[in-house]
């Protein structure tokens, strides 16, 4: 059985930082890109940051770019996302997910509160 | 920028009754390996999404026969041929190649 598990979220005051883990197992980790996607409470999906099989490739939306950064550990089947300098409008349900969106975590809740 | 514009918005529809949502990409959506990664999600209430249609028109294992999709270049379709209860949620639409976007939605209420 496939499964993405998410952890790391939780309530942060704005400028802080957090790191996103996203354990996978049930299918071939290492041979995927991966995806963070994140929704808004009551909004729509929004499409963060991929990375490819092999970590050397990166890609964010513009909100993002210089503020969070995207990691893989193949070893560890695992997938990370470090979010620096966070901003009320970054809170959201942030999801784990193969980059074509074939399978889900779900989910860890990001709160930017003061 | 890449937009994904979906319609209608908001699609209440009769149990047994078809429904159809569009999406329209502001370019095309075909890759350069000459695929077009459009893909079509569910999000049931308090649910993780969950892919259906990959590739325009490939149904993901599992996903009933009911939904389709087609489409082609800039315009993209789902189609489901007799709404069930267990339909009702927001489906969205989703440019799979640089830069990934979403649609923003529709959400499916039975009438």
């Amino acid at each position: 059985e496939v499964q993405l598990v998410e952890s790391g979220g939780g309530l942060v005051q704005p400028g802080g930082s957090l790191r996103l883990s996203c354990a996978a197992s049930g299918f071939t980790f290492s041979s995927y890109w991966m995806s963070w996607v994140r929704q808004a409470p009551g909004k729509g999906l929004e499409w963060v940051a991929n990375i490819n099989q092999d970590g050397s490739g990166k890609y964010y939306v513009d909100s993002v770019k210089g503020r969070f950064t995207i990691s893989r550990d193949n070893a560890k089947n695992s997938q990370y996302l470090q979010m620096n300098s966070l901003r009320a409008e970054d809170t959201a349900v942030y999801y784990c997910a193969t980059k074509q969106g074939d399978y889900w975590g779900q989910g860890t809740l990001v709160t930017v509160s003061s | 920028d890449a937009l994904m514009t979906q319609s209608p918005l908001s699609l209440p529809v009769t149990l047994g009754q078809p429904a159809s949502i569009s999406c329209r990409s502001s370019q095309s959506l075909v890759y350069s390996d000459g695929n077009t990664y459009l893909n079509w999600f569910q999000q049931r209430p308090g649910q993780s999404p969950r892919r259906l249609i990959y590739e325009v028109s490939n149904r993901d294992s599992g996903v009933p026969d009911r939904f389709s999709g087609s489409g082609s270049g800039t315009y993209f379709t789902l189609k489901i041929s007799s709404v069930e209860a267990e339909d009702v949620g927001v489906y969205y639409c989703m440019r799979g190649s640089h830069p990934y976007t979403f649609g923003q939605g529709t959400k499916l209420e039975i009438k």
